[in-house]
């Protein structure tokens, strides 16, 4: 099966603009995670879709960031403006949980978006 | 309150030999899972071996297995055989069976295999 799909790679921006970033989850999965994951450390989720409504973001920066998932497909997660703290792997992750009989299963991850704020 | 806390910020081992990383995890929950992954340098997290609360014997996956302590609330990873290929971050991850089954990560432990 094709596994998580996020773009871009690698994204370079000046603190103040406004970036955005693209995941495809595996085909079927119904539960969406955006994960930031800074230098050094352990992924931090920032926010968690169950097909298309939210279910957790309670550490997500309202202020500047902001994510959807249309469709209960794909989703994007926008920061705006960026900050310099910002820099980051940004990983998109997908897994089946849909209900209690699937807790073990593992998040599957895309590759992340490197994003360097200067 | 750290969920998970991993107290090895870095570790060696000797190729073929073994390894334990620890991991240790704080919930008030009867019912929950605990996950281990490995983050090459590549950046990609790689799925390793799960652990369910209720579960009575450790999971062993290949190389892997897992020393699930329950009453310590501790569920260290054992690399057997140590390959240089097996050179990453390591993170332990927890999932506590409330309503939104999210999965949330220690800081990781950086494992350098030496040949």
């Amino acid at each position: 099966e094709a596994g998580v799909a996020q773009s871009p790679r690698y994204k370079i921006i000046e603190k103040r603009q406004s970036v955005a970033f693209w995941c495809n989850p595996i085909s079927g999965h119904a539960t969406l995670y955006w994960y930031q994951q800074i230098l050094g450390q352990g992924p931090k989720l920032l926010i968690q879709f169950q097909n298309n409504g939210v279910v957790d973001d309670s550490q997500l920066p309202k202020d500047r960031f902001s994510a959807e998932r249309l469709k209960g497909v794909d989703s994007t997660l926008k920061i705006q403006p960026a900050k310099l703290e910002d820099s980051a792997v940004y990983l998109c992750a997908s897994n089946k949980i849909s209900s209690e009989s699937s807790y073990n299963s593992p998040l599957h991850f895309g590759n992340g978006t490197r994003l360097t704020v200067t | 309150a750290q969920k998970i806390t991993q107290t090895q910020p870095g570790m060696f081992v000797q190729e073929k030999e073994a390894v334990t990383l620890d991991c240790t995890y704080d919930t008030s929950d009867q019912s929950y899972g605990l996950f281990w992954y490995k983050q090459p340098s590549s950046g990609e997290m790689i799925f390793l071996i799960y652990q369910g609360s209720y579960d009575e014997q450790n999971a062993t996956e290949g190389r892997y297995s897992l020393n699930f302590q329950k009453a310590r609330k501790s569920a260290n990873l054992v690399i057997s055989a140590s390959q240089l290929g097996d050179s990453a971050m390591y993170f332990c991850a927890m999932r506590e069976m409330d309503s939104s089954y999210k999965l949330i990560f220690g800081s990781g432990t950086r494992l350098l295999v030496r040949p």
